[in-house]
């Protein structure tokens, strides 16, 4: 199985200010036969299912606002928020989909400083 | 858009069984791989199971396996997950999950979530 860590497990960010996420993976992402990353960003405020943010590892979803970025490939991956906003608070998960299972990373929350 | 609304959670004894079902209101439903995905409270994000669109397809988490059978009829739009053999450490929000677009149907990947159903499983 793919095993998907995140770094750091928490962070807290000035508004207006970047936020930067990691997540590795146990090993590559990357399909040769296509060269794209199956890697996805997820957000997930409190008492809510997770929203998708980011899939093909820098593809936003619709509706996704612009401040929200996908960077990396193969097994090394980031979440860059550009200018983070209050209702940005949350907890941020990445998830690969190579093969299953789908594993999703412990997540990441991120707080207001 | 697509509505998913899961039904089926509930209190339920270790070594107990439960079905959870998941209507989905959109046409196309039939056209996606579906997936189960559960969450213990305070904990993070575990995926479940997946189902292919046409059903030939089934893939389950080491923790659910052979516990747990997920299943589908297209006809009625609608995702169920058979759940026998309930341990205490199944207690979770179970969600289910669609891909966002067609041109990730087949995908691991989930833009429409429903709103969860609880799974207790206590004595």
């Amino acid at each position: 199985d793919i095993v998907m860590t995140q770094s750091p497990d928490s962070l807290a960010v000035s508004l207006g200010e970047r936020a930067t996420i990691n997540c590795k993976s146990s090993q590559s992402v990357l399909f040769s036969s296509n060269n794209r990353d199956y890697l996805a960003w997820y957000q997930q405020k409190p008492g809510q299912p997770p929203k998708l943010l980011i899939y093909w590892a820098s593809t936003r979803a619709s509706g996704v606002p612009d401040r929200f970025s996908g960077s990396g490939s193969g097994a090394d991956f980031t979440l860059t928020i550009s200018s983070l906003q209050a209702e940005d608070v949350a907890v941020y998960y990445c998830q690969h989909y190579y093969s299953a299972p789908y594993i999703f990373g412990q997540g990441t929350r991120l707080d207001i400083k | 858009d697509v509505h998913l609304l899961e039904s089926g959670g509930g209190l339920v004894q270790p070594g107990g069984s439960l079905r959870l079902s998941c209507a989905a209101s959109e046409l196309t439903f039939g056209s996606f791989a579906v997936a189960w995905v559960r969450q213990a409270p305070g904990q993070g994000l575990e995926w479940v199971s997946t189902i292919s669109a046409d059903t030939t397809s089934a893939y389950y988490a080491d923790s659910v396996k052979g516990r747990f059978t997920i299943s589908r009829d297209n006809s009625k739009k609608t995702l169920f997950l058979q759940m026998n053999s309930l341990r205490a450490e199944d207690t979770a929000v179970y969600y289910c999950a669609v891909p966002p677009d067609i041109s990730v149907a087949g995908r691991g990947v989930y833009g429409h979530w429903g709103q969860g159903t609880l799974v207790t499983v206590s004595s």
